[in-house]
């Protein structure tokens, strides 16, 4: 059974970058189909696609989060990660992973997520 | 401001019926089927209770059935239980740009 963890410092300061980890089980990140997604929801707040890690470790990011997301694997932890450079206040939100086969079919399995505050 | 639109929440007495409904556009929700709904017990994952469209994964009760109609997906749950009282939140997948877009979800509260 897919299980997925994110993990990740609680606090980080307004400019600097947020990273985050998600730990896969039950699952091998590279078996195909796959798309490995960061989705994020602040509080108060609806759900918001960060971006996507797919077949061929192709990436595909929200535009309005684009020029300061960046999304890997690690084939060798079975881990895929998330970094968000500059962050602001508005950066703070409970950070999910999740999985789909297809962006386009089937929907997504989900993690718990993990709160990340920015402030100083 | 989500991309989709969904009521701040909705409520029902047990065994009645709710429907939620999430608005987008011909861009996302009229322009694919891959409307998938997700119910949220905040602190735990969310669990995805229907997927392209109308389609129940295994496990989902058939009191949770789902349609679209335009740019303008729903979901409904009748026979509501307590338990039901979460969280709901739709999502479209928007094409080559966007990429996935949610709604700003829904409170269920079973009075």
């Amino acid at each position: 059974q897919l299980q997925l963890q994110e993990s990740g410092p609680g606090l980080v300061k307004p400019s600097e970058t947020l990273s985050l980890t998600c730990t896969v089980s039950g699952d091998s990140i590279s078996t195909s189909p796959y798309h490995w997604g960061w989705i994020r929801q602040p509080p108060e707040k609806g759900l918001e696609y960060i971006g996507t890690i797919g077949d061929g470790w192709s990436t595909y990011y929200n535009p309005s989060l684009r020029s300061r997301a960046t999304i890997f694997a690690d084939t060798s932890k079975n881990q895929v990660s998330l970094t968000l450079t500059s962050v602001t206040a508005a950066d703070t939100a409970v950070y999910f992973c999740a999985k789909t086969q297809s962006m386009l079919r089937g929907g997504w399995g989900w993690g718990q997520g993990t709160l990340v505050t920015v402030s100083s | 401001q989500s991309a989709l639109t969904q009521p701040r929440s909705v409520s029902g007495s047990p065994g009645q019926s709710i429907t939620i409904s999430c608005t987008g556009t011909s861009s996302d929700i009229g322009a694919y089927n891959s409307v998938s709904w997700y119910q949220h017990h905040p602190g735990k994952a969310p669990k995805l209770m229907i997927y392209d469209v109308s389609e129940r994964p295994s496990g989902v009760p058939d009191r949770f059935s789902a349609s679209k109609s335009g740019n303008t997906a729903s979901l409904t749950i009748s026979g509501l239980q307590a338990d039901d009282e979460a969280d709901y939140h739709c999502c479209s997948y928007a094409g080559a740009y966007s990429h996935v877009v949610f709604g700003g979800g829904t409170k269920l509260t079973v009075l």
